[in-house]
């Protein structure tokens, strides 16, 4: 059974960069696609991107300019990236197994954007 | 950009009862849609995927119909554990959007 957990900061400041990390156990980041998702605080959800393959990418037109998802594939994890912060990016950050419908998900880790 | 609306925004209704959501997209995603279950604090819960079909461990209470514009989530005898916000998701177009969300609440 995979399991996916997100890592990273939990605050960021406005214009810098968050980092995230997605730990992939139970099955190899080289099969599949691995998404990137994200809930703002009483919100709804929002993809921001997915990576197949260890490096095709595909990125949300309304942030194509700011992201960036890469694979590990020694350490069997894959990253997200986004910079110039806002506020308006503070959202809980989902990882998930897939490009189309994913099945499995991260249990999401909350990032606040904030000086 | 595709758009999902879903509807109703609430739905009330009492365990025993069968609860019918919608999810109407603005332009034909074929059968390229899926229904996701979201209870607070935790991570969407993938139910259906490709209009129709269960994924693995969803009970057959939850049921998805529908193609092309129209879909719809039945859930036959709602049980106290489905009482949460559903999300519709097409994948026929990216980016990937989601629906905003039907709140199914206990009456």
């Amino acid at each position: 059974q995979v399991q996916l957990q997100e890592s990273g900061p939990g605050l960021v400041k406005p214009s810098e960069t968050l980092s995230l990390t997605c730990a992939v156990s139970g099955d190899s980041i080289s099969t599949y696609c691995w998404s990137w998702i994200r809930q703002p605080p009483g919100k709804g959800l929002e993809w921001i991107g997915y990576i197949c393959n260890s490096e095709t990418t595909n990125y949300n037109p309304s942030l194509k300019s700011r992201v960036t998802i890469s694979v590990d594939t020694s350490k069997n994890r894959f990253s997200l990236k986004l910079t110039s912060v806002t506020a308006a990016d503070t959202a809980v950050y989902y990882c998930a197994r897939g490009g189309g419908s994913p099945g499995q998900w991260g249990q999401g880790t909350l990032v606040t954007v904030s000086s | 950009e595709i758009v999902l609306t879903q509807s109703p925004a609430t739905l009330s209704l009492s365990p025993g009862e069968r609860a019918t959501l919608s999810c109407r997209a603005s332009q034909s995603v074929s059968s390229y849609l899926a229904w996701y279950q979201q209870k607070p604090g935790q991570a969407p819960r993938l139910l259906i995927y490709d209009a129709s079909n269960r994924a693995t461990g969803i009970p057959a209470r939850f049921s998805g119909s529908g193609s092309g514009t129209d879909f719809t989530l039945t859930i036959s005898s709602l049980e106290p554990e489905d009482f949460a916000v559903y999300y519709c998701q097409q994948r026929s177009n990216w980016p990937h959007i989601f629906g905003q969300g039907t709140k199914l609440e206990i009456k």
